[in-house]
């Protein structure tokens, strides 16, 4: 089955600086690459996704990129503020008929004020 | 409009007992899934439910794990003969159409359950 690894395991970036954490995948099938956000003692939250069939994607702040050659694909937080301070879970889906989510084992960002 | 619930928020209870844990999800999402996280770890797919079809149980970790889905909406998941290494929070998921492979999931708050 798909295998998703995800780096580093704690980022710490002070206020205004950028973020970037990294994740690989092993299903050359996977066409899907949601990244999530949780926050403590709340459920993951979806905060930008992106299909196989495009390279990149941005949303205000957050941009995300997908090298499918590499197997690998990438979430990029800009201008940091203290409420991006979270835990971030990047997965990975196969078309294999049901879009069940392979995750990594998640980063723990902190942003310093 | 109201997005996925879970109940209870917190369970704990003694090894060997059974226990229930409940999803509503969100109205018009054909599409239930349930995750298991372990403290400090990723989250580790337990079974999907689409439509009328059969359930996908590829996830579970043992036969003491069971979960129905009633009516196309509420889920429940129920773990028989609890064990320690079962504590964890216990999420669910739904999507508007999960057969797509690329549906977003939208998950609920979890239930944290605790084993004694």
């Amino acid at each position: 089955g798909e295998n998703v690894e995800q780096h580093p395991s704690t980022l710490s970036v002070q206020e205004g600086d950028s973020a970037v954490i990294k994740c690989t995948y092993s299903d050359s099938a996977s066409n899907y690459f949601p990244w999530y956000k949780q926050e403590l003692g709340k459920g993951p939250q979806l905060i930008i996704d992106i299909r196989s069939n495009v390279g990149e994607k941005k949303d205000q702040r957050i941009a995300v990129t997908l090298n499918k050659t590499a197997k690998h694909f990438s979430l990029h937080i800009t201008e940091t503020q203290p409420e991006d301070s979270a835990v971030y879970f990047c997965a990975a889906s196969p078309h294999y008929g049901n879009n069940r989510l392979a995750f990594g084992k998640g980063n723990q960002v902190v942003v310093i004020p | 409009g109201a997005g996925v619930s879970q109940s209870p928020s917190n369970k704990v209870t003694e090894k060997g007992k059974d226990v229930e844990l409940r999803c509503d999800p969100i109205s018009g999402h054909t599409a239930l899934y349930w995750y298991r996280q372990s403290l400090g770890q990723g989250l580790e797919f337990l079974i999907y439910f689409q439509g009328n079809s059969a359930p996908d149980k590829s996830g579970l970790p043992s036969d003491r794990f069971s979960a129905e889905r009633t009516g196309g909406s509420v889920s429940t998941l129920t773990i028989q003969r609890t064990q320690q290494e079962d504590s964890a929070v216990y999420l669910c998921a739904s999507s508007l159409e999960g057969a797509r492979g690329t549906d977003t999931q939208y998950f609920g708050p979890g239930t944290r359950l605790t084993v004694l």
